[in-house]
């Protein structure tokens, strides 16, 4: 079946303009992560939805960053005046809600790679 | 402290050779434990998951130590298509959000 999708694969823009990234999560999964890795780093969690709502946007490095999720399914983080350290890979992952409470394996997705000029 | 701990490596090996890595989390509320494998430009995949009786899975065996709060991979007879970087993963009890540390790069050489 189809995995976790995101566009676009790369981006490069200017510095100052606003970006949009886009997730397609695995059909099913209500569980939605966004993370960014920097080259050279680990993962950095920025939010975390379950279906449409956010319950942790800790990881948001600044108010420049925003994310939504409508339907349950499609998730857009959004950048605004980006900088040049927000250059970096932009990862998302969905996962079942397990009874239990929670979460099952993540799988991610093939990232969008941002470069901000 | 940091959440989630590992050596950066890179651990160089010889072909054929068995690796071990760990790695250390702070929060002993932590519930679920996973090792993830990152290819080169590529993203995370599961390896496996860790159960506290420890598991294995062909050459890959995890363990989980409870008490001195760290997770281990040992992976026997590297092979060169074992060259990744693999990231521990942990993950608290009821709480979605999981932390990964910053892998541990695995180079295995003919």
């Amino acid at each position: 079946g189809a995995g976790v999708s995101q566009s676009p694969s790369n981006k490069v823009t200017e510095k100052g303009k606003d970006v949009e990234l886009r997730c397609d999560p695995i059909s099913g999964h209500t569980a939605l992560y966004w993370y960014r890795q920097s080259l050279g780093q680990g993962l950095e969690f920025l939010i975390y939805f379950q279906g449409n709502s956010a319950p942790d946007k800790s990881g948001l490095p600044s108010d420049r960053f925003s994310a939504e999720r409508t339907g349950g399914s499609v998730s857009t983080l959004t950048i605004q005046r980006t900088q040049q350290e927000d250059s970096a890979v932009y990862l998302c992952a969905s996962s079942l809600a397990l009874p239990s409470g929670g979460t099952d394996t993540q799988y991610f997705g093939p990232g969008t790679r941002l470069t901000v000029l | 402290r940091k959440e989630v701990e590992q050596d950066p490596g890179p651990f160089n090996v010889p072909e054929g050779a068995t690796v071990a890595f760990n790695c250390t989390y702070s929060n002993s509320a932590s519930q679920s434990f996973f090792w993830y494998r990152q290819d080169c430009r590529k993203e995370p995949k599961l390896l496996m998951s860790v159960y506290s009786s420890g598991n294995e899975d062909g050459r890959f065996t995890a363990q989980l130590n409870r008490a001195s709060q760290y997770i281990s991979l040992l992976i026997r007879d590297s092979k060169l298509s074992d060259s990744a970087t693999y990231l521990c993963v942990v993950r608290g009890r009821g709480y979605q959000k999981v932390t990964f540390g910053i892998g541990t790069k695995l180079q295995v050489i003919p």
